[in-house]
């Protein structure tokens, strides 16, 4: 129940495409869920995140669906772009203070130019 | 804002000896520090939590005598790697979680370490 499933493993998208990833959680306590990016030997850093009071939130090129009753949600990437080619981890956590985040295991984007 | 430092950011050491990984938030008070591993092409892997002024927290199959962990301040948490041994070379990664009352978490940039 503490599982976060993240599909695909890998993602290959051209300049300008649509980058989609996804993600679905089984514990119904879960009620924040961040997307995070990380680079080739550097840490996490926060990309966007939502709470379940809301479908869908939009920063910049980065939006997250969010569909409370299927439990899962989605990070898309509008416009992707080479300086996009990361990893791309979704996580989940329940809304207090102190609580650790359960991490999906990842989605590797390559953007070709 | 919301800037979390970690030193060093690589380091070598032989086996048998320890190595102590420093975890600042620069920018804001942390009651809650988190510690991660993460080998190469994973997923990070949640050690243990860390509370300001208490014992931490540590996830199941996680040395608590050989990862030593102290939180002595709401702006830094330290990770002792005693007695390193090769399989304990990985990336070790913090995160702290804003005290301000966001629940986001902001992670350091992360420490490679290497046992040889």
């Amino acid at each position: 129940q503490q599982q976060v499933k993240q599909s695909p493993q890998s993602l290959i998208v051209q300049k300008g495409g649509i980058s989609i990833i996804n993600c679905a959680y089984e514990n119904t306590a879960f009620d924040y869920f961040p997307w995070y990016q990380q680079f080739p030997g550097k840490g996490p850093a926060l990309l966007i995140a939502i709470r379940p009071d809301v479908s869908e939130k939009k920063e910049g090129r980065f939006t997250i669906s969010f569909n409370k009753s299927a439990k899962q949600f989605s990070l898309h990437i509008m416009d992707s772009q080479p300086g996009d080619s990361a990893t791309y981890f979704c996580a989940a956590s329940k809304n207090q203070a102190g609580t650790a985040l359960i991490f999906g295991k990842g989605t590797t984007l390559s953007v070709s130019s | 804002g919301a800037v979390v430092s970690q030193h060093p950011s690589r380091v070598i050491c032989k086996s048998g000896t320890s190595v102590k990984i420093e975890c600042r938030s620069l920018d804001f008070q942390a009651t809650t520090m988190f510690w991660y591993r993460q080998f190469p092409k994973q997923s990070l892997m949640l050690m243990a939590t860390s509370n300001e002024g208490s014992k931490a927290t540590y996830e199941q199959g996680v040395e608590k005598d050989k990862f030593l962990i102290n939180h002595a301040s709401l702006t830094l948490s330290t990770l002792t790697v005693t007695s390193a041994h090769p399989e304990d070379s990985s990336f070790y990664i913090c995160s702290a979680a804003d005290s301000g009352g966001a629940y986001e978490q902001y992670f350091g940039p992360g420490t490679r370490l290497t046992v040889t």
